[in-house]
């Protein structure tokens, strides 16, 4: 069972648009971090947030975390076809759960040329 | 490559049959995880260990789930007498220890896919 929840669970848009997705809990995270993953391939990290109200950015990337720490969202600008993947966010509840990441069920994006 | 490695990549096996995976994660990571990942899912905790230890097992692995780190290197998943909701994507992590406060980065292989015909 999952405890994070995640939304929408597909997006498809044209290259060029912007996209965000969303990630929610309805407990405090102690870190959350974002993954992309490729079909037949294992998660990558894209980031890592802790502290609430945190805000980053990877080059089109922007993530926020939540000032409650219950939420996060990623956000990208003018989509590439390379954008396409299954995105992925993962969260650390309290320290009895310090590198034990609790998965949502992801977002699948695909970015159309 | 200096990465996670798991081997196989995919595995066909039989309901009923034994089948072992293997993970060699990143050179002098203390820490090495097992996720399980079903299709249309994120990855499900299964086990991690510390150096040589296993420190928690999920209540997912069943009794016919077995994992080992016997020199803190390398780590095996055995599931024995397979079932076919076995099936799934078995996907093993490294890090390099545990960091205060939580947030390690997680480094995963390409995953174990298995197949239970």
């Amino acid at each position: 069972t999952q405890l994070l929840e995640q939304s929408p669970q597909f997006l498809s848009i044209q290259e060029g648009e912007n996209l965000t997705v969303y990630c929610n809990s309805s407990s405090v995270f102690s870190s959350l971090q974002w993954y992309r993953q490729e079909p037949g391939e294992g998660p990558v990290l894209l980031v890592t947030v802790v502290t609430g109200g945190e805000v980053k950015k990877l080059k089109r990337l922007t993530f926020q975390f939540g000032d409650a720490r219950k939420d996060s969202s990623l956000h990208i600008t003018a989509a590439q076809p390379g954008d396409t993947g299954l995105y992925l966010c993962a969260g650390e509840y309290g320290t009895d759960s310090w590198g034990k990441l609790q998965f949502g069920a992801g977002t699948q994006v695909v970015v159309t040329p | 490559d200096t990465g996670v490695s798991q081997d196989p990549r995919h595995k066909i096996t039989k309901r009923g049959q034994n089948v072992t995976f293997r993970c060699d994660p990143i050179s002098e990571h203390n820490r090495l995880y097992w996720y399980r990942q079903t299709l249309g899912q994120g990855p499900e905790f299964l086990t991690y260990f510390q150096n040589e230890a296993q420190l928690e097992k999920s209540r997912l692995l069943s009794d016919r789930f077995s994992a080992e780190r016997p020199k803190g290197s390398f780590s095996t998943l055995e599931i024995q007498r397979t079932e076919q909701g076995d099936s799934a994507m078995y996907l093993c992590a490294s890090s390099p220890t545990l960091r205060w406060g939580g947030g390690e980065t997680q480094y995963f292989g390409p995953g174990t896919r298995l197949l239970v015909l």
